[in-house]
């Protein structure tokens, strides 16, 4: 696709559901970054891939939040039984290795809302 | 303290003014520094890029970087009701391929 795709949208989960939330990075991109933006804030860091490949998980914020990207293409983020403090914009970004791997191209994010 | 600090406004001009947006970063060995543009409700999207020391002009922006004193600004010639939007500043902290965002300054260009 021509933009980095997110889905959901909007996500309304009651507290202790499960949710699943997809990102389709730009074609060829092999970094692939999550961040969480919580309203009024900047986005925080929570996990990077390359290619399939998980580098870095230091940003999540407790084992219910979990990451993949099996194939090295579409990533999918969980967060097991969610609390109301996990209500955010979950944001997905990816950059090209051909370009500078720094520059990310944002999704239009997923409303988290935890009620 | 935050690793990449902003003030967060918000700053309000004149249009046809300069906007001028600072932030101020912890880490001594940081090498890449971005600017990234938020509309309310929208994702942020890249602006400019600095890697050396001194002013990278694009247009209407100009970003300084002054390493020594861990300070990244941007300039916003001749604002536009348009440019309102919260501005974030993002740092690849130390050695990291993985930018870092302060918190963003609103910016309000009022007619």
């Amino acid at each position: 696709g021509a933009g980095v795709s997110q889905s959901p949208r909007y996500k309304v989960a009651k507290r202790g559901q499960d949710v699943a939330l997809r990102c389709d990075p730009i074609s060829g991109h092999v970094s692939l970054f999550w961040y969480q933006q919580a309203l009024g804030q900047g986005p925080e860091f929570l996990t990077y891939f390359q290619n399939e490949a998980q580098l870095d998980k230091s940003g999540l914020p407790s084992d219910r939040f979990f990451a993949e990207r099996p194939e090295g293409s579409v990533s999918t983020l969980k967060i097991q039984r969610t609390q109301q403090e996990d209500s955010a914009v979950y944001l997905c970004a990816s950059s090209s290795q051909d370009g500078d791997l720094e520059k990310l191209f944002f999704g239009s994010g997923t409303q988290l809302s935890v009620l | 303290q935050k690793e990449v600090e902003q003030n967060s406004g918000p700053l309000s001009v004149p249009e046809g003014a300069i906007a001028s947006l600072n932030c101020t970063y912890s880490d001594r060995g940081s090498q890449s520094f971005f600017w990234y543009r938020q509309y309310s409700g929208k994702s942020p999207e890249l602006i400019m890029s600095i890697y050396s020391n001194g002013d990278k002009e694009d247009g209407r922006f100009t970003a300084q970087l002054n390493k020594a004193s861990q300070y990244v600004s941007l300039l916003i010639r001749d604002s536009q009701p348009s440019d309102s939007a919260t501005y974030l500043c993002a740092v690849s902290l130390g050695g990291s391929y993985i930018p870092t965002f302060g918190r963003g300054t609103s910016l309000i260009v009022h007619p």
